[in-house]
């Protein structure tokens, strides 16, 4: 069965360090997100990625926050100088017809 | 802004009997709703979804209801497991390709 694979499954990073999460999504699929669940809060939508380009954003997706599909199959996010605040587990997903499927996640923990 | 809402956050059942968590909405909008299971240190797997012209949908021991009226749906699980013990997050959408909101979670106990 396809999956959502994401790498690493944990990193750990200091304040202020640059960091990508990285995603390979289902191969057919077209629509393209991260998400992230801060410890013991709800999943929040972060950013949707169609075509090539960012389709919505949430509040969170700063300015710190990119995304990129460098080729075919990787999906990465990058946070260009990490806060303490932004330790969560991160999850990406895609989806096709209604059908949305979830990563592992990565835990980010941010010292 | 909390659109989709569980305002339970646990519940606890005897293995055999039925649970049922609980989900509301406040938009409008959405007219597809999505139940997710969830495992410490896993992501979110896809249980059962419900579109807004159906008001029940039914998959081996999971069924959804949805109550567009009152904005309101459930998942009964029946008969419930000890391994269906989890958080089961309801989340909801309006088109496809648009972004999922979750509601906060319900932790599901299932005891032996």
């Amino acid at each position: 069965e396809p999956e959502v694979t994401q790498t690493p499954s944990h990193q750990v990073t200091q304040m202020g360090q640059e960091v990508i999460l990285r995603c390979v999504p289902i191969s057919n699929h077209l629509y393209f997100y991260w998400y992230r669940q801060i410890l013991g809060q709800k999943v929040e939508f972060l950013v949707s990625f169609y075509n090539n380009e960012i389709s919505e954003k949430s509040e969170i997706f700063d300015d710190q926050f990119s995304v990129e599909r460098p080729d075919g199959s990787n999906f990465t996010l990058k946070i260009r100088s990490t806060k303490l605040e932004d330790s969560a587990m991160y999850f990406c997903a895609s989806e096709e017809g209604l059908a949305w499927f979830f990563g592992p996640g990565t835990r980010l923990t941010v010292l | 802004d909390q659109q989709v809402k569980q305002n339970s956050p646990s519940l606890s059942v005897q293995e055999g009997r039925i649970s049922i968590l609980n989900c509301d909405y406040t938009n409008s909008m959405f007219d597809y709703f999505l139940w997710y299971k969830k495992y410490p240190a896993e992501g979110p797997t896809f249980l059962i979804s419900i579109s807004s012209i159906k008001d029940k949908n039914e998959d081996g021991r999971f069924t959804v209801f949805l109550n567009k009226s009152a904005k309101h749906l459930s998942l009964h699980i029946v008969p419930s497991q000890p391994g269906d013990s989890a958080v089961y997050f309801c989340a909801a959408t309006n088109r496809v390709g648009n972004k999922l909101v979750f509601g906060a979670g319900t932790i599901l106990r299932v005891k032996s």
